[in-house]
């Protein structure tokens, strides 16, 4: 993989579902790894970073993991709110001096009521 | 307190016009950034400031220059104004410089259209 994929591209579920999706990534010269957070008509705001195979963050229903010798990291949403609804966006950080992150285009989210 | 705050919000211009975009950061960061926000909804950086000193230049038309004049301000200029340039801008700012481990902080975006 050269690219950061995301899959899939958009998702509806109903309220109280639990839900997640895929980020794929480089790699070699593996960094770092982030997810944000992107409501329409706002500005995308970091949910995650992390840096170490196994990794597991959360923070309140959703939870991230990351793998970063096969190069990927799911987003989990537990028990989906129509308020989770977004665009989720992951972004690898593959060199440590060029402050570059690659996104993905994001896997948008609906959660219905 | 906005953290990054961009102006304008929206702007229209016609083709051949020169215009800015200004960006601005109360946290202290080292870092800012300029993104744009390509049709195919993808986020690609364009520029990347450390501490007034330009880092990453992407491959960026030179019809494009970011001006820094410190470290809390990074503004985009654009000369010449071509149609294809409409997208929607971010700017973002991180700290510390030099380590993908810090999130981006971004702004608001500003959405050009070129007539």
């Amino acid at each position: 993989i050269l690219n950061v994929e995301q899959s899939p591209q958009s998702l509806h579920v109903q309220e109280g579902d639990s839900t997640n999706f895929t980020c794929s990534f480089p790699s070699s010269n593996f960094y770092a790894l982030h997810w944000y957070r992107w409501e329409t008509a706002k500005s995308p705001e970091a949910l995650f970073v992390m840096t170490l195979n196994g990794d597991e963050k959360k923070k309140g229903r959703i939870s991230a993991t990351l793998n970063t010798k096969e190069g990927y990291s799911y987003l989990y949403i537990k028990g989906s709110q129509p308020e989770d609804s977004a665009t989720y966006l992951c972004a690898s950080f593959r060199s440590y001096n060029t402050d570059k992150l690659i996104f993905g285009t994001g896997t948008r989210l609906q959660v219905f009521p | 307190d906005t953290a990054v705050s961009q102006t304008p919000k929206y702007l229209v211009t016609q083709m051949g016009n020169d215009k800015s975009i200004k960006c601005e950061q109360n946290l202290g960061h080292d870092t800012m950034y300029w993104y744009k926000q390509d049709s195919k909804k993808f986020l690609k950086i364009m520029f990347s400031y450390n501490n007034k000193e330009l880092i990453i230049n992407e491959t960026v038309p030179n019809r494009f220059s970011p001006k820094s004049p410190d470290k809390a301000h990074l503004n985009l200029h654009i000369n010449s104004l071509e149609l294809g340039d409409s997208a929607v801008y971010f700017c973002a700012s991180s700290t510390p410089s030099g380590q993908g481990n810090s999130p981006l902080h971004f702004g608001n975006g500003t959405r050009l259209t070129v007539t």
